[in-house]
């Protein structure tokens, strides 16, 4: 089946740096991803669908310059949370739709800014 | 706005229940309802229902949509501990690549 591999698992950082988290298709290739945050004992919320070889979408509230979207490749999208504050530190998700399968989810990145 | 509600939002049964999540959409131009179970990591993918009224089933879990009422249930059967987790019920329109997704049912099944 499809298979989306998400990097890295868990990441501490330090406030005012940058975290970039990776998302991948490992057998298929996927035109859209898509990125979620979601806080403790809450849904998933949309924040951006990464379209490869153009501009992410940002979902209406979501600081596009905050967090940055590279979709290079029909297999890899990249978050970068720049300038990371405590505020930040939340668990998110990538999903890539498939047309085989639907939507799969890369496994998850905690983040925690410290 | 698209929206997703799902009820209840937490449960608490005994191994042996039988449970009924539910999940209310209202969107526009809808293309797929999906089931998602979520324990301490992302996502995993249950059903995805298109057409009214053809239950899909796996092992203990089954899954039917109304598209006339614009719901659909989630059953589980003698629910085991490894039930344990929240249930995500998400909606995908035509002509759009994105999902909505619901609040999730938090189900904890006692031993």
């Amino acid at each position: 089946g499809a298979v989306v591999s998400q990097h890295p698992s868990r990441v501490i950082c330090k406030s005012g740096t940058s975290v970039k988290i990776e998302c991948r298709s490992l057998d298929f290739q996927a035109t859209t991803m898509f990125w979620y945050r979601q806080f403790p004992k809450q849904s998933l919320m949309l924040m951006a669908t990464s379209n490869e070889g153009s501009k992410a979408t940002y979902e209406q509230g979501v600081e596009k310059d905050k967090f940055l979207i590279n979709h290079a490749s029909l297999t890899l999208s990249t978050l970068t949370v720049t300038s990371a504050h405590p505020e930040d530190s939340s668990f998110y998700i990538c999903s890539a739709r498939d047309n085989r399968v639907g939507y799969t989810f890369g496994s998850g990145t905690r983040l925690t800014v410290v | 706005e698209d929206k997703v509600v799902q009820s209840p939002l937490s449960l608490v049964v005994h191994e042996g229940d039988t449970v009924t999540l539910n999940c209310s959409y209202e969107v526009t131009n809808f293309r797929s309802l999906l089931w998602y179970k979520q324990e301490k990591k992302a996502p995993t993918f249950l059903f995805m229902l298109t057409s009214s009224g053809i239950e899909k089933k796996s092992g203990r879990l089954s899954s039917i949509l109304d598209k006339k009422e614009l719901f659909s249930i989630l059953n589980i059967t003698a629910t085991q501990t490894g039930d344990s987790a929240v249930y995500l019920c998400a909606v995908g329109s035509i002509g759009g690549n994105k999902l909505v997704f619901g609040a999730g049912t938090i189900l904890r099944v006692k031993s």
